[in-house]
């Protein structure tokens, strides 16, 4: 079962716009994390938000949760032709036997020169 | 990855044949686990490891069984492969020493098609 479903699913943007992409879940979560995948590659990992946190960033990227509304948004600010990636968002619903993580459908960002 | 690799990198392989995949690290990590990527279906769950010989199912077992006998070795093995089981195939890593890190690196992943 999908536990994260992103939106919107495919984004395109021009150089040095802001791009926001929503990550929706269904249950209680530990933790959300968001990670990138450029095409053919593995994920990388960007950032994670604790339940208990509203509000994160890292360099160009900010993270908000909002555990009421079982949500979570992205921001990439002043995007370049290089963020060109899927964006995927992942939750853990950790219970002692690993942080098993539970990963959304992606959402496709292109950014164009 | 730096720390994790996947062999091999692309394999084709036919119906009802065994296939065993690989994933080795170097980072000493205590939890190792096997996803799968489909168009539409993003990443699931296959298998998973938190120690040596400790695994679990994840969301999407069926045909599949792992194996860990050694801590930088996670082994995914499609016991009779068919079509449907071709996929791109990740493994990860996370954590060190007896708790986990959140954040999990990935392998570069084995396509895997079913002919």
């Amino acid at each position: 079962s999908q536990q994260g479903e992103e939106d919107p699913q495919a984004l395109s943007i021009q150089e040095g716009e802001n791009a926001t992409m929503n990550c929706s879940y269904k249950t209680s979560i530990n933790n959300l994390q968001w990670y990138r995948q450029n095409s053919g590659r593995g994920l990388v990992h960007l950032i994670l938000i604790r339940s208990n946190e509203r509000e994160k960033h890292s360099g160009r990227l900010r993270v908000t949760l909002d555990t009421s509304k079982k949500s979570s948004s992205l921001l990439i600010t002043a995007s370049r032709a290089a963020d060109t990636a899927s964006y995927f968002c992942a939750t853990d619903d950790y219970t002692g036997g690993g942080n098993k993580l539970t990963f959304g459908t992606g959402t496709q960002l292109k950014v164009e020169l | 990855d730096a720390g994790i690799t996947q062999s091999p990198r692309h394999k084709v392989t036919e119906t009802g044949t065994p296939v065993t995949l690989r994933c080795h690290q170097t980072e000493n990590h205590r939890y190792m686990y096997w996803y799968r990527q489909d168009p539409g279906h993003g990443l699931r769950l296959i298998h998973y490891s938190y120690g040596v010989k400790d695994t679990d199912k994840g969301e999407v077992s069926d045909g599949y069984s792992v194996s860990r006998s050694k801590t930088e070795d996670f082994l995914l093995t499609l016991e009779s492969a068919t079509s449907s089981q071709t996929s791109v195939y990740f493994c990860a890593i996370s954590g060190s020493g007896d708790r986990p890190n959140y954040g999990y690196t990935f392998g570069s992943g084995t396509r895997l098609t079913v002919v």
